[in-house]
């Protein structure tokens, strides 16, 4: 059965510093992967997806990802945080050649302070 | 290009009463997916239905919960008999025919369930 656990609940960083939100997933065969960022008292939005192809993957506002098999992981970064990022995030996964099934995991919430 | 609808936003409802969740998917999209997610959780998947047909319920509660996608018409997500632990926000995600695990899922607001 496929997983994802994202390491750290709550992340704070200051306004212009490194964002890095870390996920690991555990899946029989390497999975399809995604982020996702929900604002309050909203929907989910696609950040970014890896599917195959290029390991590194560029998303919406500045947000990339690396998928390292040999780690199982695809952590989450941006050079520099703006106020504006404050949002929770979530890791997810599903099968490839499957149904578009997500397995979420627990999510991250990103403050942001001056 | 309206993206999914969900309604109501929000729904207050009372100890034993029922609960209708509504969700019209994405024009296009023809499978449609619904998440709960509790407070200070992430989303945890409930079922996943084609129209007419539900393909996944793995994740629904084995009694209260119902979930249909009729022919014509929205989604409906349907918590009989509801308890206060069914308070939560329930999405629903829509996505293409195509089945491959890659089509993004698209996310509506999400309905907001409390139960007093």
């Amino acid at each position: 059965a496929q997983s994802v656990t994202q390491l750290g609940s709550h992340v704070s960083v200051s306004e212009g510093a490194l964002v890095l939100l870390r996920c690991n997933y555990s899946s029989s065969v390497p999975p399809y992967l995604f982020w996702y960022v929900q604002y309050p008292n909203q929907g989910l939005q696609l950040l970014l997806k890896y599917t195959t192809g290029a390991t590194l993957v560029k998303g919406i506002n500045g947000f990339e990802a690396e998928f390292k098999k040999s780690e199982t992981s695809f952590h989450l970064t941006k050079p520099s945080a703006h106020m504006s990022d404050a949002a929770e995030y979530f890791c997810a996964v599903s099968e490839p050649g499957g149904y578009n099934k997500l397995i979420f995991g627990a999510g991250t919430r990103l403050a942001v302070h001056p | 290009n309206a993206g999914v609808m969900q309604n109501p936003r929000h729904l207050v409802r009372r100890r034993g009463q029922e609960a209708r969740l509504r969700c019209s998917p994405m024009k296009g999209h023809s499978h449609v997916y619904w998440y709960r997610q509790l407070p200070e959780e992430g989303l945890k998947f409930m079922v996943y239905l084609q129209k007419e047909n539900i393909i996944d319920e793995s994740g629904m509660p084995k009694e209260r919960f119902s979930a249909e996608f009729p022919k014509e018409g929205p989604s409906i997500l349907r918590i009989q008999q509801v308890v206060r632990g069914d308070s939560a926000a329930y999405f629903c995600a829509s996505s293409p025919p195509q089945l491959s695990g890659a089509n993004v899922l698209t996310f509506g607001a999400g309905s907001r369930l409390t139960v007093l």
